[in-house]
C-alpha cells in the first residue's frame, strides 16, 4: 500500500527565501510527525498533530518554523527566511491513534533541504 | 530531560560476526523503545518495537533487543550479520502516554559490514 509520500524530494532555494514542504500522511493515521536529520544534530523532533488536539511545537528550533495540517491530513512545513543551518532532510511520519497498542511511526523518504 | 545514547557511532564487521550495539536512554514515564533501521537511499523503517511485557524483542531479519530496565538499556543485536545489513541504525523513545507521541532518537551508528 502507499507509504508516507513527501514532496519535494530535493529543494535547494537561497538564504532568505521562504519554503513549504508538504507530508501526506498514510491514510487512516491521524497522528502526524515532522523530523528534522542533519549532520551533528542527529534526527530531531519538531512538532506533532494527534488528531484535534493542539499540536506540539516543542520541538520547533525559532518562530521562522511553523506547521498545519488541513482537514486532518495533509500536513506543510514552512520554513521563512530559510538560513545555511536549515539545511537538512526534514522527515514526515505518521501513525494510527486509537485504542490498538503497540502503533510505530511510518516515516517517508523526507525532503532534503539545501540552503545557498 | 529526555535522551537516548547510543555508543557505537560506526561499526565496521565481517560477514557471520556477531552484532551489538548499545543504547541508553533517560526518560521517567512509561518506556516504549524502538529500533530504527535506514538502509542506503531508503526511508526509516522499524526493525522492532518494545512496549511491555517480555524484555526479549524479536524483530525483523533476525535482530532482536533486551530491555534492561535496571540499567536503562535497549540493545540490539544479531548472532550472524550480512552484508545486507549495512545500514544505519538508530534507537529511540516514545515520550507521552497513550499510544501516540514524540520519538527522541539517539544519535544512530553506521554498520558497514565487510562481504
Amino acid at each position: 500500500g502507499a507509504g508516507v509520500s513527501q514532496s519535494p524530494s530535493n529543494k535547494v532555494t537561497e538564504k532568505g527565501k521562504d519554503v513549504e514542504l508538504r507530508c501526506d500522511p498514510i491514510s487512516g493515521h491521524t497522528a502526524l510527525y515532522w523530523y528534522r536529520q542533519s549532520l551533528g544534530q542527529g534526527l530531531e523532533f519538531l512538532i506533532y498533530f494527534q488528531g484535534n488536539s493542539a499540536p506540539d511545537k516543542s520541538g520547533l528550533p525559532s518562530d521562522r518554523f511553523s506547521a498545519e495540517r488541513t482537514g486532518g491530513s495533509v500536513s506543510t512545513l514552512t520554513i521563512q527566511r530559510t538560513q545555511q543551518e536549515d539545511s537538512a532532510v526534514y522527515l514526515c511520519a505518521s501513525s494510527y491513534e486509537d485504542s490498538r497498542p503497540n502503533q510505530p511511526q511510518h516515516f517517508g523518504d523526507g525532503t532534503r533541504l539545501s540552503i545557498l | 530531560a529526555q535522551s537516548v545514547s547510543q555508543h557505537n557511532h560506526h561499526v565496521i564487521l565481517s560477514e557471520a560476526a556477531s552484532l551489538e550495539l548499545g543504547c541508553n536512554y533517560s526518560y521517567g514515564g512509561t518506556v516504549n523503545l524502538f529500533w530504527y533501521v535506514q538502509y542506503p537511499g531508503q526511508h526509516l523503517q522499524l526493525l522492532l518495537k518494545y512496549f511491555s511485557g517480555d524484555p526479549l524483542v524479536k524483530g525483523i531479519k533476525g535482530f532482536e533487543a533486551e530491555f534492561i530496565k535496571s540499567k536503562f538499556s535497549f540493545n540490539l543485536r544479531k548472532p550472524s550479520v550480512q552484508w545486507s545489513d549495512t545500514a544505519e541504525y538508530f534507537c529511540a523513545v516514545k515520550v507521552g502516554s497513550g499510544n501516540t507521541g514524540k520519538l527522541i532518537f539517539g544519535q544512530g551508528t553506521t554498520l558497514q559490514v565487510k562481504p
